[in-house]
């Protein structure tokens, strides 16, 4: 099966870069994802990496290690409205269709 | 942009209920999912599908059934709602073989007493 492990709260100020990781262990992997939830919202989508390596987007970049079974989201120049859930997805594959496991979330707080 | 609507926001049913939860999803997507959200579990998926009529377990399946009659429409089903299945319900889609890269409503908070 698969399982996932990201940190269960960060905080921060405003203005900061923040890290937040995410160790995983899954078969069939095909890449990790990265969703935004804000209090009361619905998830939506940030980031994907399949590939070793940093993909940037604005002021978010996720990194992929695969060989480490290791990613990360990196905000910069944070503001208060990138307080939400943070959670990262591992997609898999069967013979049929993927689909993506999340883990439980970190919860960041933008301090003023 | 990709709309995923779901039938209810808030639901209030009896033990022992049959619950229909809808989700439709207006951009042809082929993979629709229904998970589960219960405060520090993240989101746990329940069933999936990736095609009419198609339907694939998740981690969760027990107490659940689902229903994929037309592309854009993904049904879950509690038989005999019980208490511990209270919980917000977010149904997702995605294109294609971008599984990674999921569309969601706005959830249904179910509440069973």
């Amino acid at each position: 099966g698969q399982s996932l492990e990201q940190p269960s709260e960060v905080t921060a100020v405003e203005g900061a870069i923040v890290q937040i990781n995410c160790t995983y262990q899954t078969s069939g992997f095909y890449g990790l994802s990265w969703y935004q939830q804000h209090d009361g919202g619905a998830p939506t989508f940030l980031s994907y990496n399949a590939l070793d390596g940093l993909e940037e987007t604005g002021r978010f970049s996720s990194f992929l290690s695969r060989s480490d079974s290791y990613g990360y989201l990196l905000l910069q120049e944070l503001q208060m409205k990138d307080s939400a859930s943070y959670f990262c997805a591992v997609s898999s594959i069967n013979t049929n269709a993927g689909k993506s496991t999340f883990g439980d979330g970190t919860t960041l707080t933008v301090k003023p | 942009d990709v709309k995923v609507t779901q039938s209810s926001r808030y639901l209030v049913k009896r033990t022992g209920e049959k619950v229909f939860l809808e989700c439709v999803q207006d951009m042809d997507h082929e993979n629709m999912f229904w998970y589960r959200q219960d405060p520090g579990l993240g989101l746990r998926l329940i069933y999936f599908s990736y095609d009419v009529k198609m339907k694939e377990k998740g981690d969760i399946p027990e107490g659940y059934s689902v229903s994929r009659e037309k592309k854009e429409r993904f049904s879950l089903i509690l038989e005999s709602a019980s208490t511990n299945q209270t919980s917000m319900y977010l149904c997702a889609s995605s294109f294609g073989d971008r599984y990674y890269e999921q569309y969601f409503g706005p959830g249904t908070r179910l509440t069973v007493t």
